[in-house]
């Protein structure tokens, strides 16, 4: 079995400042692990993926996370925070072994960012 | 666009009645799925296709749902005689067969039952 937890279901955080969203997971076996963002009435858009290789990983936006196989956690981080960057943000793990595995979604961190 | 399109993009219904969705993938894309998300939520797995075939279905998905991917390109979502447990947003997505299953999601189908 497989899941993950994000800690915070709402994180505030003015324009400038950190952005950390916080994710652990839980995985039986070596997992991927995602990071998605979804705005108002939209699909999800993947933000960065960690595939077990560089343990940190760089994605779009200015965004990166970092893998930590002994806090297995994976949280999310922007050194300075846009207005553009509020959205929900979604946490997902999958099994990385080959073939089709399912993807499982942790519930979101509703992201505001005050001007 | 070559992104993940679902039609519609809201639906309002009465309780008893039935609806269709539809999905249409990235092209060279052979997996689809469907996903549920209701308020609060993250996405929840529904069902997924590699090209027509319907290979998994979770046990959210009940005798009223029923997938169809008939020549591997599209998708349909049927809900028969809906609900008010079955307002949620239905999410698609897509990906080609490797080994990260990184999926493309389309914008949803907003669904409220009456």
């Amino acid at each position: 079995a497989q899941s993950v937890t994000q800690l915070g279901s709402h994180v505030s955080v003015s324009e400038g400042a950190l952005v950390l969203l916080r994710c652990n997971y839980s995985s039986s076996v070596p997992p991927y692990l995602f990071w998605y963002v979804q705005y108002p009435n939209q699909g999800l858009q993947l933000l960065l993926k960690y595939t077990s290789a560089a343990t940190l990983v760089k994605g779009i936006n200015g965004f990166e996370a970092e893998f930590k196989k002994s806090e297995t956690s994976f949280h999310l981080t922007k050194p300075s925070a846009h207005m553009s960057d509020a959205a929900e943000y979604f946490c997902a793990v999958r099994r990385a072994s080959g073939g089709y595995q399912k993807v499982t979604f942790g519930t979101g961190t509703k992201l505001q960012v005050i001007p | 666009d070559t992104g993940v399109s679902q039609d519609p993009r809201h639906k309002i219904t009465k309780r008893g009645q039935n609806v269709t969705f539809r999905c249409d993938p990235i092209s060279e894309h052979n997996r689809l799925y469907w996903y549920r998300q209701t308020l609060g939520q993250g996405p929840e797995f529904l069902t997924y296709f590699q090209n027509e075939a319907q290979l998994e279905k979770s046990r959210l998905l009940s005798d009223r749902f029923s997938a169809e991917r008939p020549k591997g390109s599209f998708s349909t979502l049927e809900i028969q005689r809906t609900e008010q447990g079955d307002s949620a947003m239905y999410l698609c997505a897509s990906s080609l067969t490797d080994g990260y299953n990184e999926q493309f999601f389309g914008p949803g189908t907003r669904l409220t039952v009456l």
